[in-house]
């Protein structure tokens, strides 16, 4: 059984803070790690797909980091605006197999 | 493009009854994957279809099938329902495998 973990489950800051959010997924048979943004009432949108150990995405003010020798991954989000507002998901997707297995996510709440 | 669509959007059920969700990929999209989320979990793997053949299934009970048909629309089919099939239920489409999943609004489910 696979075991992904996020962490904290929530998280509650003010607008301008800057955060951020960890992802722990095994370290072997590691494919991709993807980034998903969830906001209420939508889709999950995809943030990013990361795959080299040392790699590090950027998508305006969010960006991630991947460590896949220990298996961790950071997201990072300068600024908190409220629109930022959203569980964010990461998804481990291991070499042999095409599914991907989600962490419960990070619940965070940026208060004007 | 038009994203993913799924429908029903919402969909009341009694227990024992059966139901059917569907999914329509993104145009190109070949491969279609399906998720639950319950209260308090994070999205569980249901099965993946490419290509018309399922080439990936999770953890559930055999009450829970899937076809996908030459246009790479899909359809879930829970028989037998239980009050704790009561979910939000994801597709996601992608072009292969082991591209970015691109996930529809959900269909949720209450069983009665």
């Amino acid at each position: 059984i696979l075991n992904v973990e996020q962490s904290p489950q929530s998280l509650h800051v003010q607008e301008g803070d800057s955060t951020n959010f960890t992802c722990s997924f095994p370290s072997s048979n590691f494919y991709a790690l993807h980034w998903y943004r969830w906001e209420t009432a939508k889709s999950p949108e995809a943030l990013f797909v990361m795959t080299l150990n040392g790699d590090e995405k950027k998508k305006g003010r969010i960006s991630a980091t991947l460590n896949t020798k220990e298996g961790y991954s950071y997201l990072y989000i300068k600024g908190s605006q409220p629109e930022d507002s959203a569980t964010y998901l990461c998804a481990f997707k291991p070499v042999s197999g095409s599914r991907l297995t989600f962490g419960e996510g990070t619940q965070l709440t940026v208060n004007p | 493009k038009a994203g993913v669509t799924q429908t029903p959007r919402y969909l009341i059920k009694t227990r024992g009854q059966q139901v059917t969700l569907s999914c329509s990929p993104i145009s190109g999209h070949r491969s279609v994957s399906w998720y639950q989320q319950t209260p308090g979990q994070g999205l569980q793997f249901l099965f993946e279809y490419f290509s018309e053949t399922q080439r990936n299934k999770g953890n559930f009970p055999g009450r829970f099938s899937g076809r996908q048909f030459s246009n790479s629309r899909s359809e879930m089919n829970v028989s037998t329902l239980e009050l704790g099939d009561s979910a939000l239920y994801l597709c996601a489409s992608s072009r292969g495998s082991q591209e970015t999943q691109y996930f529809g609004p959900g269909t949720r489910l209450l069983v009665l």
